[in-house]
């Protein structure tokens, strides 16, 4: 299985502040997908970044709140602009199935980011 | 740390006995699906996978069926143990599309 990492791990932030999310993968993949779980909740899919091209936001999501870079095929970054206590969650990133599209899919151990 | 699932389902079993978590989903077009582990203070595992092409999936003491007819998923865990003892969440996806979750189900195993 891939060996994803996240950095950081967790962290407390005033709100109107941002943060950045680093998340690495030990293999190339072609796209990264970042999620988020709110306290309680199933994880939501926020976006799906593909290096080279400019993220795709699902329903409830825009690039001006959470910007994403995919700088090479083995990195991302998810961005937590302004931010309320509403944001308050566990983001968490996952390459697509395996590392040669082949099925399995990975999550890295997520940042937990309380808003206050 | 972050507390996973508060507010979810809750089933309670008996340390060795066997457990079946459900989960009905609602796209037809679905053709992937997922079991994954969440522990306190982690991030999703990966417990096993079943195309739709099978109704039928086993791996080390899971069992997944999945109903196609009725969408319903099921994980089937042998002799459960204390270290069972997490939030489950099913998982589909059509094609290549991103995975969606399903709401998630708390395990509790009572030694």
């Amino acid at each position: 299985s891939a060996v994803i990492s996240q950095k950081p791990s967790r962290d407390i932030c005033q709100r109107g502040t941002s943060l950045t999310i680093q998340c690495q993968v030990d293999s190339q993949v072609t796209m990264m997908f970042w999620y988020r779980q709110q306290p309680g909740q199933s994880l939501t899919l926020i976006a799906t970044a593909n290096q080279g091209s400019e993220a795709t936001y699902e329903s409830g999501f825009v690039i001006d709140k959470f910007p994403i870079s995919r700088p090479n095929l083995t990195f991302s970054t998810l961005t937590v602009s302004n931010m309320s206590p509403e944001d308050s969650s566990i983001y968490l990133c996952s390459p697509n199935r395996g590392s040669e599209d082949t099925g399995e899919q990975y999550f890295g151990p997520g940042t937990r980011l309380t808003v206050t | 740390g972050e507390s996973v699932g508060l507010h979810l389902p809750t089933l309670s079993v008996q340390e060795g006995d066997n457990s079946i978590i459900n989960c009905a989903y609602s796209n037809s077009a679905s053709d992937y699906f997922i079991w994954y582990k969440q522990e306190s203070g982690k991030g999703p595992q990966f417990i096993i996978d079943i195309r739709s092409n099978m109704d039928k999936r086993q791996g080390q003491r899971v069992t997944v069926l999945l109903n196609k007819t009725v969408k319903h998923l099921s994980l089937q865990i042998a002799a459960t143990q204390p270290g069972d003892s997490a939030v489950y969440f099913c998982a589909e996806s059509s094609g290549n599309t991103p995975l969606v979750f399903g709401k998630g189900t708390r395990l509790s195993v009572i030694a």
